[in-house]
């Protein structure tokens, strides 16, 4: 069965610390990858996501995703996080020729303290 | 503004009382989706329709039952709650593959409806 893992739950790390948020799939096909973001009681928002091409990607709020696909990767970067950065991440992937349905990881929660 | 809208918020109910969730997209999207959301599981879909009249199971999707007859409005069904069914709630829209202004398969999410079952 297609599945999304997260590797770490829960993440805390101080202001201006660097940021690396783990997600492996298990799908066999081509697929699409998304990295959304959930502020306390606020929707989803997409932060980045890769279809093709550079596997290096660049979303919002300056996060980054490499697709890594030897390893089934999807692995969320950022260099120095903010106190504003206090969300819970979701790895998603769909697999292509579907009908875009997502297949969301569990989510990490990550707590910056100042 | 290109948005998806879901009503009520926030529905306290009490078990085998129906009801229903509506969910509304401004974007002229062809595909909506129902998830559910809970903790350590991440988000999984209910059911999700491809266009009017067409909807089809997702992951989850006992306990629930939805309708498409507009291709704007997409309604979750609880047609008898129970205390399992308690959870939040997201409706998304999306343009079907290759299709949409250079923006791929993005779902876009609305604002979640936070249901209690007693």
């Amino acid at each position: 069965a297609q599945s999304v893992s997260q590797h770490n739950h829960h993440v805390i790390l101080s202001e201006a610390a660097s940021l690396e948020l783990g997600c492996n799939y298990s799908y066999g096909g081509t697929v699409n990858l998304f990295w959304y973001v959930q502020y306390p009681g606020q929707h989803l928002q997409l932060l980045l996501k890769y279809f093709s091409g550079d596997p290096l990607v660049k979303g919002i709020k300056g996060f980054e995703a490499e697709f890594i696909k030897s390893k089934f990767s999807f692995n969320l970067r950022k260099p120095s996080v903010q106190w504003s950065d206090t969300a819970e991440y979701f790895c998603a992937v769909m697999p292509s020729g579907g009908y875009n349905k997502l297949i969301f990881g569990a989510g990490t929660r990550l707590a910056v303290h100042p | 503004e290109a948005q998806v809208t879901q009503n009520p918020r926030y529905l306290i109910t009490v078990t085998g009382k129906k009801l229903t969730v509506t969910c509304s997209q401004n974007m002229n999207h062809e595909y909506m989706s129902w998830y559910r959301q809970d903790p350590g599981l991440g988000l999984r879909q209910i059911y999700y329709s491809m266009n009017v009249e067409v909807t089809d199971k997702g992951d989850v999707p006992e306990g629930y039952k939805v309708s498409r007859k507009e291709k704007r409005n997409f309604p979750l069904i609880l047609e008898s709650p129970s205390p399992n069914q308690t959870s939040l709630y997201f409706c998304a829209s999306s343009f079907p593959p290759g299709q949409g202004v250079g923006i791929g398969n993005e779902q876009f999410f609305g604002p979640g409806t936070r249901l209690t079952v007693l």
